[in-house]
């Protein structure tokens, strides 16, 4: 079946740095996005992309889906601590159902 | 409040004994679909449903049986949980548009252990 490859699978970053984590697949996504889940909740919607080569700001996240349509990154400017989570990409797969990579766990350093 | 509501939050039980994990969704949704979430192994679709009475499996769907006999309940039922089926489960429903799913709204999770 379809298929995510999100990396890094880890970020341990100090408070005020930038973060960057990407998606890629070998099949092409007319849908991205981009959720972020906290301890004990579910993953919460950041950022939808459905046009490629777009690029789409929300606060201090920019998300960009490729323009092959087989990738997307998430940028954080200046994190902060309450950013900690972990930060999922889906793509919408061929039957309309969200695919999910594995996740980067972020964490940050006061 | 637009929102999805799973129950229970927490549930320990032995193996073999029938169990139902309830979803339901205020937004009238079509879609809504269930994951499992594993560490190292992130979100895993079990099934989903495009509508009512239409339900397709996901990539995990063995052990796992759903129905969706109205827009807004999507019950989750393992007939026969088994210690592999211990995990964090999701549900989400999803609205489509003519650009296709605007993403799902999540549930806040079912953390279920099968000793």
């Amino acid at each position: 079946g379809q298929q995510l490859n999100q990396s890094p699978q880890s970020m341990f970053i100090q408070e005020g740095e930038d973060v960057s984590m990407n998606c890629t697949s070998s099949s092409i996504f007319n849908t991205w996005l981009w959720y972020k889940q906290e301890p004990g909740e579910g993953p919460v919607l950041l950022i939808a992309l459905y046009k490629a080569g777009e690029l789409t700001s929300n606060g201090r996240l920019t998300a960009q889906f490729g323009i092959t349509r087989k990738d997307s990154f998430l940028n954080i400017s200046a994190s902060i601590p309450s950013d900690v989570g972990i930060y999922f990409c889906a793509g919408r797969g061929s039957q309309g159902n969200l695919i999910f990579g594995k996740g980067t766990k972020l964490s940050v350093k006061p | 409040e637009a929102q999805v509501t799973q129950n229970p939050r927490y549930l320990i039980t032995v193996t073999g004994k029938k169990l139902t994990v309830t979803c339901s969704q205020n937004m009238n949704h079509e879609y809504m679909s269930w994951y499992r979430q594993d560490p190292g192994l992130g979100l895993r679709q079990i099934y989903y449903s495009m509508n009512v009475e239409v339900t397709d499996k996901g990539d995990v769907p063995e052990g796992y049986k759903v129905s969706r006999k109205e827009k807004r309940n999507f019950p989750l039922i393992l007939e026969s949980p088994s210690p592999n089926q211990t995990s964090l489960y999701f549900c989400a429903s999803s609205s489509s548009g003519a650009v296709g799913i605007y993403g799902y709204t999540f549930g806040s999770g079912t953390r279920l252990t099968v000793v």
